[in-house]
């Protein structure tokens, strides 16, 4: 099945962490997104990446960093340099310019 | 970057009732346009692209109104299930040919018995 896949489910991080959310995808697709959302909110962008070996910061970038080494896979680093990560992590891939597909998300929790 | 401008509601209606959102957008050079379907806590499904000549599927028909720089959603018949999140999605062109998408805020649907 294709398809995208995000792992951990659930994550729970201790303040000054760094932290890799997982994201792969099977559907060929070029372009790859990270959103992050908080209760009651839309979809914020972080990075987004176009190609392999390229990327872009989105609106909300700082305190995050990404790879695009393969492309299938594009990790999202939370760094201890993001103040407030406890967050919905949903990550997306497309073939520009049409419709995204998402993966299930990745709830992180900073204790 | 551009904006993407939803109303949140919530929308209460009753089952059986007919509701329409709007999605306004200011960049006009914007290509392709969804509309996106967001249970809680859960991930956004597209449920439709949005067509210049307007399209249909089952209960929902979605439309584009470019010189307004509008796409609305109209569901009919609303069903309990029907109670979500819509999210409209706005992709616009970049200079070197990429994409970006841009959400809107998302406007939320209740539907009572």
């Amino acid at each position: 099945d294709g398809g995208i896949t995000q792992s951990p489910k659930y994550l729970f991080r201790k303040e000054g962490q760094n932290v890799t959310l997982s994201c792969e995808q099977n559907l060929n697709h070029d372009a790859m997104y990270w959103y992050r959302q908080d209760p009651g909110q839309g979809l914020r962008l972080i990075y987004y990446s176009q190609i392999v070996n390229d990327f872009q910061k989105g609106d909300i970038a700082e305190g995050y960093s990404v790879s695009r080494e393969k492309k299938e896979s594009f990790p999202l680093t939370v760094t201890s340099a993001q103040k407030n990560p406890t967050a919905f992590y949903l990550c997306a891939s497309s073939n520009r310019p049409n419709e995204q597909f998402f993966g299930p998300g990745t709830r992180l929790t900073v204790l | 970057r551009k904006e993407v401008e939803q109303d949140p509601g919530p929308f209460n209606v009753p089952e059986g009732a007919t509701v329409a959102f709007n999605c306004t957008y200011s960049n006009s050079a914007s290509q392709s346009f969804f509309w996106y379907r967001q249970d809680c806590r859960k991930e956004p499904k597209l449920l439709m692209s949005v067509y210049s000549s307007g399209n249909e599927d089952g209960r929902f028909t979605a439309q584009l109104n470019r010189a307004s720089q509008y796409i609305s959603l109209l569901i009919r018949d609303s069903k309990l299930s029907d109670s979500a999140t819509y999210l409209c999605v706005v992709n616009s062109s970049l200079s070197g040919g990429s994409y970006i998408p841009t959400f809107g805020r998302g406007t939320s649907l209740i539907v009572h018995p």
